[in-house]
């Protein structure tokens, strides 16, 4: 089973600012199957990156993710107020498919 | 666009099984796969399994001896079943459209609680 380990837990930030995620797995993700979602409280996951670096339609350009292998990476270039949520990282290339425990973005 | 809404009773009895039903709207069930995932309270997402319209399934081997799936073509809808519930199976479940293994669509999520 593929372990993600995502950092920071939290990070603390203020709108306008960049916030960088990390997603570790414990062994390479198979074709770099790495998805990147947006979770708010009561809502449904929103996926925003697939395949390591392949933005969904409709996402804004400010997200982007990159890496490969085993270290993967979210970027958020300047965070809006509707940023500010849990980003979870996913991995799709192997069964059973795993998440990473996520990282909270919140208003410093 | 999709849009996936789970049902369920929000109560569940130890031992007892559990049913969840998943209405897809705004597209056909008839193509691709459909998944399930959980998350319990205070912890992460946890992948249950798929399964395609032809009924072929992909279950978490840690749930596969309690897991099944089903899909309904006539009402546009599929389903889950889990047996033997306790306590740690109480979560947010939640359906998905897959691209592929991928979740792309999510439902809203329904709580289901685990309790005597």
């Amino acid at each position: 089973e593929v372990v993600l380990t995502q950092s920071p837990g939290t990070l603390s930030l203020s709108p306008g600012e960049r916030a960088t995620l990390s997603c570790r797995a414990s062994q390479s993700v198979t074709n770099d199957y790495l998805a990147w979602y947006q979770h708010k409280p009561g809502q449904a996951p929103r996926l925003l990156v697939y395949g390591a670096s392949s933005r969904v339609f409709g996402i804004p350009d400010r997200f982007s993710g990159s890496g490969s292998g085993t270290d993967f990476t979210l970027t958020i270039s300047r965070l809006e107020p509707e940023d500010f949520a849990v980003y979870i990282c996913h991995q799709y290339g192997s069964s059973p498919l795993t998440f990473g425990a996520g990282a909270k973005v919140e208003i410093k | 666009q999709v849009q996936l809404q789970e049902s369920g009773p929000g109560l569940g009895k130890p031992s007892e099984a559990l049913s969840l039903t998943c209405a897809v709207s705004g597209g056909s069930i008839s193509s691709g796969y459909w998944s399930w995932f959980r998350q319990p309270p205070g912890k992460g997402l946890e992948w249950i399994g798929n399964i395609q319209f032809s009924g072929a399934t992909h279950y978490n081997p840690s749930l596969r001896s309690r897991v099944s799936m089903s899909v309904d073509a006539s009402n546009n809808q599929f389903s889950l079943r889990l047996n033997s519930v306790t306590a740690a199976d109480t979560a947010v479940y939640y359906c998905a459209r897959g691209s592929g293994w991928l979740g792309a669509s999510w439902g809203q999520g329904t709580l289901v609680t685990v309790s005597s």
